[in-house]
Parts: structure tokens; sequence; C-alpha cells
């Protein structure tokens, strides 16, 4: 199957700093991403969904300014976790599918944890 | 809207016994439906996929069929091993953007 790579594994930062987490589509081109995040045992939370090109869309509740979501090419789509704080810590993962719309892959992950 | 709703684990077998791990949803249209696999500390791989009624999806040793009348898809293995052990999520895939519903998560936990 295709691979998404997504970068770094696992992060640890300082409050108040920002993390930018990459999520790349190595073999085929992602005309869409989504973002999810995962609390321990739990599923998976939908944060947002980009088109290449456009602004992405978030889901009911999550902040715009806070988690900074680009897709500037068909390969690469960006998480940017400005000002973290402790509660941001969490397992992030990216996943992406191409134009045929048959399924979608998925990153392995990021671990974040802010101190 | 779509949901899917997924039986809460945690599950502990023994290896070589009979897995099942049920899982209903609710949506509306003709959704495709999936299992997905999440090894400790690693993202989502595709276990098994089912496009429409009546598919049955395999994969690895498991098998899932899709049931439109009684909306469920559940899970079975038929012998366990260790090394299925791992989270396992129901999901289906919705009309609107074609994002997926995900079920909270199975734990799996197979014991030699």
């Amino acid at each position: 199957g295709a691979v998404v790579s997504q970068h770094p594994s696992w992060v640890i930062c300082k409050s108040g700093t920002s993390v930018k987490i990459e999520c790349r589509s190595l073999d085929f081109q992602a005309t869409t991403m989504f973002w999810y995040r995962q609390f321990p045992k739990q599923s998976l939370m939908l944060m947002a969904t980009s088109n290449e090109g456009s602004k992405a869309t978030y889901e009911q509740g999550v902040e715009k300014d806070k988690f900074l979501i680009n897709h500037a090419s068909l390969t690469l789509s960006t998480l940017t976790v400005t000002s973290a704080h402790p509660e941001d810590s969490s397992f992030y993962i990216c996943s992406a599918r191409d134009s045929a719309n048959t399924e979608a892959f998925f990153g392995q992950g990021t671990r974040l944890t802010v101190v | 809207g779509d949901s899917v709703t997924q039986m809460e684990g945690p599950v502990t077998l023994s290896e070589e016994a009979f897995l099942t791990i049920n899982c209903t949803y609710t949506a509306t249209g003709y959704p495709s439906l999936f299992w997905y696999v999440q090894y400790p500390g690693e993202g989502l791989q595709l276990l098994l996929k089912a496009t429409k009624a009546d598919d049955k999806g395999s994969n690895k040793g498991f098998e899932a069929t899709y049931r439109k009348e009684t909306t469920s898809f559940h899970l079975e293995k038929g012998s366990v091993q260790v090394s299925d052990s791992a989270v396992y999520f129901c999901a289906l895939k919705g009309s609107t953007l074609g994002r997926l519903y995900f079920g909270r998560g199975t734990q799996l936990t197979v014991w030699p």
C-alpha cells in the first residue's frame, strides 16, 4: 500500500513554544489530508481536514489559531501547535488520501509531550 | 449523523482462542466499513475493509462481513496469536467529504 511518513515520531517541548509536525505522502499525491488527535486509551478525534492549496476545515471545538495546518503541496501537510501547553500533550496522527478517494493511509503518529 | 459503536475492551485471550469484536454502525447512504489495527506507539494500519452489503473483508486470518440488515461489521479470527495483541478500531467512511468515523477502539491482549 501507499506510504505516509510522519515526522517527528516524538517530541518534547517547553510550554509556550511551538512545534511543527510534518506529514508526507511518499508515493502518491495526497489531495486530502486529515489530522487526528488521540487521547490515551481513546479513539481518534478528527481535528481538521485539508485539501491541497485550500484552507483547512476544522472540526467544532478545535482552535484554528492554535493548531495551524498548511497543505501547500500534494505531498506535504504540516500541523503546527502554537504556544503549546501541557494539555496539548497527546498523540497526533495524520492521514492522507489521493484523488481516487478509495482509501486513507495513516502516518506513524507523533507523540507530543509539553513540559 | 454517522457513527460507530464498538465493543469495549479490554479483551484478554489465550493463544489459539477464538476472537470476536463487535461493531455496529449508524449511517445515511451506503458507507464503506473498515477495521484498523494499532500496535503500541504506532499509527493505524488498515486490516480489512468492505465496501458494500454482504461483502466479506479478510486479511491475516481476520474476517468481517458487512451486514446491512443488522448494521454490523464484527471482526473475527479463529485462532489468535500473541502477535495479534494491539488496539483494533472499527470505522466507517461517510458520504460527507469521505471522512472516517472511528469507534472507541478495543484493546486485545493475547497470552501465550
